[in-house]
């Protein structure tokens, strides 16, 4: 089946690293997702791992997949303030299914 | 290309009346999906085409929804005799053969 989890809520400090959490059930998914929602917004893309990768680095962010554990993870480095939001992980096969949603703050 | 668009922003509607939403996905990108997102939760897949041919449709969509692509470019989707439960973020999604899928910014329901 189908099922996308993530942990509701993550707070940290500026300038410390985020990692966000997400496990998914679909072994057959084809690539993994992250994407930001900030209030009132739509989805932003962020990044995105192909399943047969481990490891994707852009700028500060580092993904990492597992995928014998069905782990994903988002490592965000130098949190900014900026980077308050709700971070959605998903799985695609034909179509995107979506964690729960993270919801990040950073505070001062 | 300014990126996937959604029409209206905002939509209020009393029960019972219909509603229409348009979302006119980026040029020459081939799927194009339908979400809805309540408070607190993460998007709902409701359904999606490839060019014109509608391939999947969630369990979600009941009778009162349907979702066009006429011709394989811009989409609708209406709900009938709205109820107070179909207020939601309703958001459309595209992306061509390869991996990335781009979202609009949404269509708000409120249903009073």
């Amino acid at each position: 089946g189908e099922d996308v989890e993530q942990s509701l809520f993550l707070s940290v400090r500026e300038g410390d690293s985020s990692v966000i959490n997400c496990t998914y059930t679909d072994s057959s998914s084809t690539y993994l997702y992250w994407y930001k929602q900030e209030p009132g917004a739509g989805l932003q893309l962020l990044t995105y791992i192909f399943s047969n990768m481990d490891m994707k680095q852009d700028q500060r962010l580092t993904v990492l997949l597992n995928k014998k554990d069905k782990h994903l993870s988002l490592r965000i480095a130098d949190t900014q303030t900026g980077d308050s939001a709700i971070y959605f992980c998903a799985e695609k096969t034909d179509k995107l299914i979506f964690g729960t949603g993270t919801r990040l703050q950073v505070f001062p | 290309d300014t990126g996937v668009s959604q029409n209206p922003r905002h939509k209020i509607t009393k029960r019972g009346q219909n509603v229409t939403f348009r979302c006119d996905p980026i040029s020459e990108h081939n799927r194009l999906y339908w979400y809805r997102q309540t408070l607190g939760q993460g998007p709902e897949f409701l359904t999606y085409f490839q060019n014109e041919a509608q391939l999947e449709k969630s369990r979600l969509l009941s009778d009162r929804f349907s979702a066009e692509r006429p011709k394989g470019s811009f989409s609708t989707l209406e709900i009938q005799r709205t109820e107070q439960g179909d207020s939601a973020m309703y958001l459309c999604a595209s992306r061509p053969s390869g991996a990335e899928a781009f979202f609009g910014q949404g269509t708000r329901l409120t249903v009073v």
